[in-house]
């Protein structure tokens, strides 16, 4: 299977500053069909994830553009420009590479100073 | 409004069995694929098990294999987990997700326990 890892866990961040999570898979996640199949999603406290980037860039629907992805291969990266309260939770990135199975990283938790 | 509430949770003990339900609306449900994926207490995620819209490729994560059993029912707009020889370690709060993660669920609490 392929391992997702995600550095840092946790990060503590000032609101109006940046924040970064680097993740990195064990294998190349580009596909055949020429797409990567890298994901965000955010956990909220109390609530269930919710998607902010898929295909390693592409924000979906209601993202604010603060959220942006990067990376290619195996390398990828979710910058928060201008953090704000409402950002605070729990980041997974996730593979989707098909076949399954799909697997997370290990979550980074990020808090507001 | 793209909605996916789920059912059947509940205390079982183990060797028991559950049937997770997953009512889906606010989308064409019979063109996205789905998946089940939990969360231990306090843990990350765990992606369960995956079913293509027409059910004709279904996949297992190992640790549920021959145990777990996904299905759906495009007619009814509904997925379902049938769960068999539960042990402690699938206590866990199980979510429908679409397609990659372009929607959750709320969540139904499995627990297993004597």
């Amino acid at each position: 299977d392929i391992v997702m890892t995600q550095t840092p866990l946790s990060l503590s961040v000032t609101p109006g500053q940046s924040a970064s999570i680097s993740c990195k898979s064990s294998q190349s996640l580009l596909h055949s069909d020429g797409k990567t199949y890298l994901y965000w999603h955010l956990q909220k406290p109390g609530q269930s994830p919710q998607l902010l980037i898929y295909e390693v860039s592409s924000r979906f629907s209601g993202v604010p553009d603060r959220f942006s992805g990067s990376g290619s291969g195996t390398d990828f990266t979710l910058k928060i420009s201008r953090v704000e309260a409402e950002d605070i939770g729990i980041y997974y990135c996730m593979q989707g590479i098909h076949p399954p199975p799909y697997t997370f990283g290990q979550g980074t938790k990020l808090e507001i100073k | 409004e793209v909605q996916l509430v789920e059912s059947g949770g509940g205390l079982v003990q183990p060797g028991g069995s559950l049937r997770l339900s997953c009512a889906a609306s606010g989308f064409t449900f019979t063109s996205y694929s789905m998946n089940w994926v939990r969360q231990a207490p306090g843990k990350g995620l765990e992606w369960v098990s995956y079913i293509s819209t027409s059910s004709s490729t279904i996949y297992y994560a190992d640790s549920v294999k021959g145990r777990f059993t996904i299905s759906r029912d495009n007619a009814k707009n509904s997925l379902y987990l049938q769960m068999n020889s539960l042990r402690d370690e699938d206590t866990a709060v199980y979510y429908c997700v679409r397609n990659k993660g372009g929607a959750w669920g709320q969540g139904t609490l499995v627990t297993v326990s004597s």
